[in-house]
């Protein structure tokens, strides 16, 4: 079984949704993060956490906010969702020392 | 000017050569350094870590410039599985702990 998983693996919405992307980890890591991926720009880092109740913002907070409940789930929110949020989102994990990161499989979103 | 960046490519290479190309990165105080490998519509997945003194590991060889502020990475015997996007990742510390920064990757294509 995958160490890293998300919900849903593909999602469109329109624009003004609500939506939630999941993110799932088994492998007892403190740390989560969620990027989001557009062709040419690299992986772009959104929030992150460090421990359950812990976050921060990344460099493209704006238009996401995210929960840590439970040290095995980090949840991204799109409060209302805006075309140019069409991307791949990616979900990682990492110890302590946040150098290797472990990545799910992916969440890519259609914001028509 | 983009803290990490890469060529990218398309790296088109007949099965059997060898390939390499680099990545530089812009923050002097970058500590460590990654290769990551990335197939189409999947998930990052770390390749291997960059040490000051270059190494290896197989057919792939990675080196590290700290004075010219780039690393590289070389792949002997392509195999047509080594088509991949292959993204430079530079860690630094931050106020919060160790920040990575993704370059936007370089593509190859092995061909037989």
């Amino acid at each position: 079984d995958a160490d890293v998983t998300q919900t849903p693996r593909n999602r469109i919405t329109k624009t003004g949704k609500r939506i939630m992307l999941e993110c799932s980890q088994t492998k007892g890591h403190d740390r989560m993060y969620w990027y989001r991926q557009d062709p040419g720009l690299g992986l772009r880092l959104i929030y992150y956490s460090f421990d359950v109740k812990d976050i921060n913002k990344g460099e493209i907070s704006d238009g996401y906010s995210v929960s840590r409940q439970a040290q095995a789930k980090f949840s991204l929110s799109l409060e209302s969702a805006i075309p140019n949020q069409t991307a791949l989102y990616f979900c990682a994990t990492s110890d302590f020392l946040g150098e290797t990161q472990y990545f799910g499989p992916g969440t890519r979103l259609l914001v028509l | 000017r983009k803290e990490v960046e890469q060529d990218p490519g398309p790296f088109n290479v007949p099965e059997g050569a060898t390939v390499a190309f680099n990545c530089t990165y812009s923050n002097s105080a970058s500590q460590s350094f990654f290769w990551y490998r990335q197939d189409c519509r999947k998930e990052p997945k770390l390749l291997m870590s960059v040490y000051s003194s270059g190494n290896e590991d197989g057919r792939f060889t990675a080196q590290l410039n700290r004075a010219s502020q780039y690393i590289s990475l070389l792949i002997r015997d392509s195999k047509l599985s080594d088509s991949a996007t292959y993204l430079c990742v530079v860690s630094a510390l931050g106020a919060a702990g160790n920040k990575l920064t993704f370059g936007g990757g370089t593509r190859v294509l092995v061909k037989p």
